[in-house]
């Protein structure tokens, strides 16, 4: 399918681990890229090809992949991290290059 | 340095077409695996996927929009334009351009900051 499944929301306390997941079919075939969106802003990318991370982005920022499920991990997580955060994968045909997850709101406590 | 830039009306009125322009600097839509994306996002939803031009000319299209979507670019102005046809409240939405990287193995390295268009008559 071309459906991207995250968790609408995480809450987290500051200095704590948050954690994301992300489920499809296609992930095992495709790698995942991460975006975070802040209020009013536009997207970021945070990780790239599963757990890759671009210049200037902090290194608790964090990505693995396991089957059918990708994981975005923010250790010592702080109040600018507090954001909408989206998966994204392409489908195995190329029909969709682009496919984003239904996204999850990260709270800072 | 990349950055890109959407340009086009706030406003337009159901059934209207909507022309949005990316214009971009720091990149050349001719590199091979280089693309530009559009993308947009409803009111308080998720990013949606439209459209994207590959370096190449070779374009794709949300499936469900194909009707509707043309993406066309152009080299020598450094801009790549989007046309959606017969435009509907449904539609409103803050409408991204995204430069597709292959250093980043095609992620959406840089985006612009977006376009907001209302449909309303």
């Amino acid at each position: 399918s071309y459906e991207l499944t995250q968790p609408p929301s995480v809450s987290v306390s500051p200095g704590q681990t948050a954690t994301i997941t992300c489920s499809g079919d296609v992930l095992p075939k495709q790698y995942a890229h991460w975006y975070q969106q802040r209020p009013g802003q536009a997207p970021v990318l945070v990780i790239y090809k599963d757990t890759e991370r671009p210049s200037g982005i902090p290194e608790r920022f964090s990505g693995s992949s396991s089957g059918t499920t990708v994981t975005l991990t923010i250790s010592g997580v702080q109040a600018e991290d507090e954001a909408d955060y989206y998966c994204q994968s392409a489908d195995s045909t190329s029909t969709y290059p682009y496919v984003f997850g239904t996204g999850t709101r990260v709270t800072v406590l | 340095q990349i950055t890109l830039k959407e340009s086009g009306p706030t406003l337009v009125k159901p059934t209207q077409t909507l022309t949005l322009t990316c214009t971009f600097s720091g990149f050349s839509l001719d590199t091979y695996g280089v693309g530009v994306a559009w993308i947009r996002q409803p009111p308080g939803k998720a990013l949606e996927w439209l459209a994207l031009i590959y370096g190449d000319g070779d374009k794709r299209y949300r499936p469900s929009l194909k009707n509707r979507l043309t993406i066309t670019g152009d080299n020598s102005r450094n801009q790549v334009l989007l046309t959606m046809t017969n435009m509907d409240p449904v539609d409103t939405a803050t409408y991204y351009c995204a430069h597709r990287n292959p250093d980043y193995y095609y992620g959406l390295g840089v985006w612009g900051h977006g376009t907001t268009v209302t449909v309303s008559s």
